[in-house]
């Protein structure tokens, strides 16, 4: 099993350019999650997916949009980067099975390193 | 709205010597502990978890947490590290619902020398 695997791994982009961050995981589960990771500011949540068809704001939502396209994909959309979005980009998901019971572990992919110019 | 402090940002250590990293949430209702650690260059992992029970927690790697209601407090220790675990380490918090939707502290970086 891959995991979560995400793509890019690096990227420079232009004020004003967009561009779609992937997500995959192979591990059936049915949550996903979209990360921003700064320096002194630990993780802030995005948006997540509780379920496959369902997408919800986190902390952070401004400037991006996303789509959970299936069960396993879900993406993250930046459509017109701004300085301010330079930042590592983690994916997570979660097994999110049993309605009521949470404190599942949630499992990251390796990271984006994104660049805004 | 939850929140999650790690009061050291960095703590520096020699090897073998024992260590205490320090997280205090701001709930006072029911939650769910986590910590997780980041080695360079890559994704989180989850380390430890506090859910009910016995509220100290151990990891497969040496480290343990103790839960403690009262001081709402979750500090993760280690009697003896090694030069391996030089790594971040995050705390976080979340609902006891239907989902696993985590909040994040802003992380400790621990360096161990030799």
């Amino acid at each position: 099993n891959a995991g979560v695997t995400q793509t890019p791994k690096f990227q420079v982009l232009k004020t004003g350019q967009s561009m779609t961050l992937q997500c995959a995981q192979d591990m059936n589960h049915n949550s996903m999650y979209w990360y921003r990771q700064d320096p002194g500011m630990g993780l802030r949540l995005i948006y997540y997916s509780a379920s496959e068809g369902t997408t919800d704001k986190g902390e952070v939502p401004n400037g991006y949009n996303v789509s959970r396209l299936n069960k396993r994909e879900f993406s993250l959309r930046l459509e017109s980067a701004a300085p301010s979005q330079t930042s590592v980009y983690f994916c997570a998901s979660s097994e999110s099975r049993l309605a009521g019971r949470g404190g599942n572990e949630q499992f990251f992919g390796p990271g984006t390193r994104l660049t805004v110019l | 709205a939850q929140s999650v402090t790690q009061l050291d940002s960095q703590v520096p250590v020699f090897e073998e010597a024992p260590v205490e990293l320090r997280c205090n949430y701001s709930s006072s209702v029911s939650v769910y502990l986590f910590w997780y650690v980041q080695y360079p260059n890559q994704g989180l992992q989850l380390l430890l978890k506090y859910l009910s029970g016995s509220t100290l927690v151990e990891s497969i790697n040496g480290f343990e947490a103790e839960f403690n209601k009262s001081q709402t407090s979750f500090h993760l220790r280690k009697p003896s590290v090694h030069i391996s675990d030089t790594a971040e380490y995050f705390c976080a918090v979340s609902d006891p619902g239907n989902t696993d939707k985590l909040i994040f502290g802003t992380g400790t970086r621990l360096q161990v020398f030799p």
